[in-house]
């Protein structure tokens, strides 16, 4: 079965400084790979995804993240954090044959502090 | 843009209780969800549905739960018995004819509180 990781339930930045969000995946076959925002009493924002080719996507927002396979990691970035992007931010993955289930990560709440 | 609307927003019930939450997903969508998310915790699958029918459902998806389509517009989601566990945010999502590569699209959630 498949499953993600998300290192630190907590991160905080300074505004304008990098966002870094780490996600780790494990699957026994080619994953796909997605990251969604949840700002306070909304739904769930997808941000990007991964299915196939290029392995550096690029999402709303200023978002990006790399899939990195020898890594098993889709970590998420930002260059220049923004006090707009306060919001918890989830890692999910899902497979071929699974019913299109997602499998979420814990979630990473973001802090941006002035 | 089209989105996922889901009835009502907050619902309180007593233990035992049934309770029937309400989704429309976007209307040119193929494949329904519910997921749910206990205070605090990940959010979990439910279910998936595709032409009528569960193509996947989890654990916690039991006896107590069914999902229904009853119309071309509305995707319900059924609780028969609630129980104190199964307070927690329910999302619905839909996704198009992409299959597992297709975005799902969620729905602001509904807010369930067993008492």
């Amino acid at each position: 079965a498949q499953s993600v990781t998300q290192l630190g339930s907590h991160v905080s930045v300074s505004e304008g400084a990098l966002v870094l969000l780490r996600c780790n995946y494990s699957s026994s076959v080619p994953p796909y790979l997605f990251w969604y925002v949840q700002y306070p009493n909304q739904g769930l924002q997808l941000l990007l995804k991964y299915t196939t080719g290029a392995t550096l996507v690029k999402g709303i927002n200023g978002f990006e993240a790399e899939f990195k396979k020898s890594e098993t990691s889709f970590h998420l970035t930002k260059p220049s954090a923004h006090m707009s992007d306060a919001a918890e931010y989830f890692c999910a993955v899902t497979v071929t044959g699974g019913g299109n289930k997602l499998t979420f990560g814990t979630g990473t709440q973001l802090k941006v502090e002035l | 843009e089209p989105e996922v609307t889901q009835t009502p927003s907050h619902q309180v019930t007593q233990m035992g209780q049934e309770v029937i939450l309400r989704c429309v997903p976007i209307s040119n969508h193929l494949y329904f969800y519910w997921y749910r998310q206990i205070l605090g915790q990940k959010v979990e699958f439910l279910v998936s549905f595709y032409n009528n029918e569960i193509s996947e459902k989890s654990e916690i998806f039991d006896d107590q739960f069914s999902v229904e389509r009853p119309d071309g517009s509305n995707f319900t989601l059924k609780i028969r018995s609630t129980k104190l566990e199964d307070s927690a945010m329910y999302f619905c999502a839909s996704s198009g004819a992409g299959g597992f590569t297709d975005t799902q699209y969620f729905g602001p959630g509904t807010r369930l509180t067993v008492l």
